[in-house]
């Protein structure tokens, strides 16, 4: 088990294109989660899903952005006409829901945005 | 809706000595869950303790453990013998029961001088 890998770790792109990160959990997690991260700030809470199905969606998360997680495995988060005030760190993180009350969340190390 | 507030940017600690760390929250849901996690710097994120907001029991972990008071709805972060690793922010975040969704606070920079 090597835990919740992203990729990339870094991405430096220019106002105006798209970008796509993945993120893939810990093997037979269900849920997973994407959270946004700006400086300063804790992450806050984009969007969540449970196998393939993706149950809400924060308002943070507007038209340009889109996730998906086909087949229930691996997702990706794709921002198109990137801003610089996506410029965040964008952490993935997945859970085992297991019939139990609590389900701990583990983190990936994050991808760094810069958008210029 | 859920809000978790972090009054305490920055605080330090000398080795060996004890820190708390505040936290208040607010949360319309029932059912929710306490978290502090610790993200060490270029680091991930990792769990350090959770409290169940059911239990009356302060829980612990090692050198760490938390006071929960539900009626003021706060919750702190207690680290005895504070140690060079400790040094990172710590992050106060609350659950909701059925989505294991997190709503963080804004961060404590822990710092821990020799």
């Amino acid at each position: 088990d090597t835990g919740v890998s992203q990729d990339p770790r870094h991405k430096i792109t220019k106002r105006g294109q798209n970008v796509t990160f993945r993120c893939d959990p810990i093997s037979e997690h269900n849920r997973l989660y994407w959270y946004r991260q700006t400086l300063g700030q804790g992450p806050e809470f984009l969007t969540y899903f449970q196998n393939e199905a993706q149950l809400e969606k924060s308002r943070l998360l507007s038209d340009r952005f889109s996730a998906e997680r086909p087949k229930g495995s691996f997702s990706t988060l794709e921002i198109q006409r990137t801003e610089q005030g996506d410029s965040a760190m964008y952490l993935c993180a997945s859970s085992l829901l297991s019939g139990g009350a609590y389900n701990e969340q583990f983190f990936g190390p994050g991808t760094r945005l810069t958008v210029l | 809706a859920q809000t978790v507030t972090q009054s305490q940017p920055e605080m330090s600690v000398q080795e060996a000595e004890t820190v708390t760390l505040s936290c208040t929250y607010d949360t319309s849901e029932s059912d929710y869950y306490l978290f502090w996690y610790k993200q060490p710097p270029s680091r991930q994120m990792i769990l350090v303790i959770r409290q169940e907001a059911y239990k009356q029991q302060n829980a612990t972990e090692n050198r760490f453990s938390v006071n929960f008071q539900k009626a003021a709805k706060s919750f702190s972060l207690k680290i005895s013998d504070s140690q060079l690793g400790d040094a990172a922010m710590y992050f106060c975040a609350c659950g909701a029961y059925n989505t294991d969704k997190l709503i963080f606070g804004t961060g404590t920079r822990l710092q821990v001088f020799p």
